[in-house]
C-alpha cells in the first residue's frame, strides 16, 4: 500500500517569496492534516480536512498561509509571503477518519533566508 | 487547555538498558493516548495507543499504560537497542475535538 506522498522534498526561498506543497494521501483517507514542526518542537497542527471541508484551521495563520484540498484527494499548502519563521518541516497525514491512525508523509523542508 | 507534557531530552542511554519515558496529560473527557516514533529521515509513525482507562498499548517490546489517576502515559522498554535511537513524541486526541495533539518530543540516543 502507497503511504502519504508529499513534495518537494526540500525547498530554499528568499523571505517575502511563496512557495506551494503539495500532498498525495493513502487512497481512501477521508481526514487529512498539515503539520508544521519547528526544529526542537512537536508538529503543530495548521489545518485538518475531512473530506474537502475544513474541520479545524484554528492554528492556521491566514494572513499568509492558505490550503485546500480539491475534490477530497490531494491537498496544498500555500505559503505567500514567506517569512523567516516559517521555516520548518511541513508534514500531511492522512487517516480513514478523524480519530483514527494518522499515517504521515516524509515531510517537506523548508528554509527561508 | 488540553495538552501533553512530556520528558525533556536528550535522553542517552545504553544499549540493553531500562527506559522509561514520562508523559503526563491535562484533558477534558476521556482522551485517547498515543505514542508516535521519528526514526532518523524517516516520517512519524505510531508506535502505540491506548484509548481508555488501563489500557496497555505495546509495539516493539514498547508499551505503556494509560493511568486516569495519574493522568500518565509513560512509555518503557525493558532493553533498548541501538536502533531504538529515534524522537518519540506523546499524543493525544479527544472526544468530540479529534484534533491530533502533540508533546514536543523526546530525542533517545542507543550508545553500544
Amino acid at each position: 500500500e502507497a503511504g502519504v506522498a508529499q513534495s518537494p522534498r526540500y525547498k530554499i526561498i528568499e523571505k517575502r517569496q511563496s512557495v506551494a506543497f503539495w500532498c498525495n494521501p493513502i487512497s481512501g483517507h477521508a481526514t487529512l492534516y498539515w503539520y508544521q514542526q519547528i526544529l526542537g518542537q512537536g508538529p503543530k497542527l495548521l489545518i485538518q480536512f475531512q473530506n474537502n471541508g475544513v474541520v479545524d484551521d484554528s492554528q492556521l495563520p491566514k494572513d499568509r498561509f492558505s490550503a485546500e484540498r480539491l475534490k477530497g484527494v490531494d491537498s496544498t499548502l500555500k505559503i505567500q509571503p514567506a517569512k523567516l519563521e516559517d521555516s520548518a518541516v511541513y508534514l500531511c497525514a492522512s487517516s480513514l477518519k478523524t480519530g483514527a491512525e494518522a499515517f504521515f508523509g516524509q515531510g517537506t523542508r523548508l528554509t527561508v533566508v | 487547555g488540553d495538552s501533553v507534557t512530556q520528558m525533556e531530552g536528550p535522553v542517552t542511554l545504553s544499549e540493553e538498558a531500562f527506559l522509561t519515558i514520562n508523559c503526563t496529560y491535562t484533558a477534558t473527557g476521556y482522551p485517547s493516548l498515543f505514542w508516535y516514533v521519528q526514526y532518523p529521515g524517516e516520517g512519524l509513525q505510531l508506535l502505540l495507543k491506548a484509548t481508555k482507562a488501563d489500557d496497555k498499548g505495546s509495539n516493539k517490546g514498547f508499551e505503556a499504560t494509560y493511568r486516569k489517576e495519574t493522568t500518565s502515559f509513560h512509555l518503557e522498554k525493558g532493553s533498548v537497542q541501538v536502533s531504538d535511537s529515534a524522537v518519540y513524541f506523546c499524543a493525544y486526541t479527544n472526544f468530540g475535538n479529534e484534533k491530533l495533539t502533540f508533546g514536543t518530543g523526546t530525542r533517545l540516543t542507543i550508545i553500544p
